[in-house]
């Protein structure tokens, strides 16, 4: 049962350097997310997509982009990296994105920018 | 936009002894209310969740949460403490579709 994989797990970035971290379920859910969390602030989310084709943003999009060519994969794409975007991402997934339908998240990947 | 306050960034407490970790969220419209819990270098786990069947709901692991709506809380409680127990707890509330709002979580420690 392999659910929600994240990659890569580990990640130092130059700044100004790009990247993409890569998010695929096999739990054929619709709806996908990114958050990114940060000590002492609880989970942001950056950007969801309700399907193939079609994403949206969250809280806290700036400097990130996205994109949802298949319903199993979700990839998160940092242009030009910023230190202040070294914190750890989680990808999560929900098959119908109903407010009382539970999360299932990926086990995160951990991003400095230095 | 709705929101999540925990208090208490880290709870010690003692094996054997009792849990409570604290959550107040804001609305007027009582939200579906979620407890996760996220191991050292895991993602969150879904630990219980209040969909309006019952005010006190039962999760995994002895936890359980009681939701009061004239205090606008969800308080996660377990009777004894566990060595196990020891991970970050996160509460979180939902509305709508796609909406998601996590409180900045709780650190719990377990002193043997």
């Amino acid at each position: 049962n392999a659910g929600v994989t994240q990659t890569p797990k580990f990640r130092i970035l130059k700044i100004g350097q790009s990247m993409t971290l890569q998010c695929t379920q096999d739990m054929n859910h619709n709806y996908m997310y990114w958050y990114r969390q940060d000590p002492g602030m609880g989970l942001k989310l950056i950007y969801y997509s309700v399907g193939a084709g079609i994403t949206d943003k969250g809280e806290v999009p700036n400097g990130y982009n996205v994109s949802r060519s298949t319903t199993e994969d979700f990839p998160l794409r940092l242009e030009l990296a910023a230190p202040s975007q070294t914190s750890v991402y989680f990808c999560a997934s929900s098959y119908s994105g109903t407010a009382n339908e539970k999360l299932f998240f990926g086990s995160g990947t951990q991003l400095s920018v230095l | 936009a709705q929101s999540v306050t925990q208090l208490g960034s880290h709870v010690s407490v003692s094996e054997g002894a009792l849990v409570l970790l604290r959550c107040n969220y804001s609305s007027s419209v009582p939200p579906y209310l979620f407890w996760y819990v996220q191991y050292p270098n895991q993602g969150l786990q879904l630990l219980l969740k209040y969909t309006s069947a019952a005010t006190l709901v039962k999760g995994i692991n002895g936890f359980e949460a009681e939701f009061k709506k004239s205090e606008t809380s969800f308080h996660l409680t377990k009777p004894s403490a566990h060595m196990s127990d020891a991970a970050e707890y996160f509460c979180a509330v939902s509305e709508s579709f796609g909406q998601f709002y996590f409180g900045t979580g709780t650190s719990l420690t377990v002193i043997p």
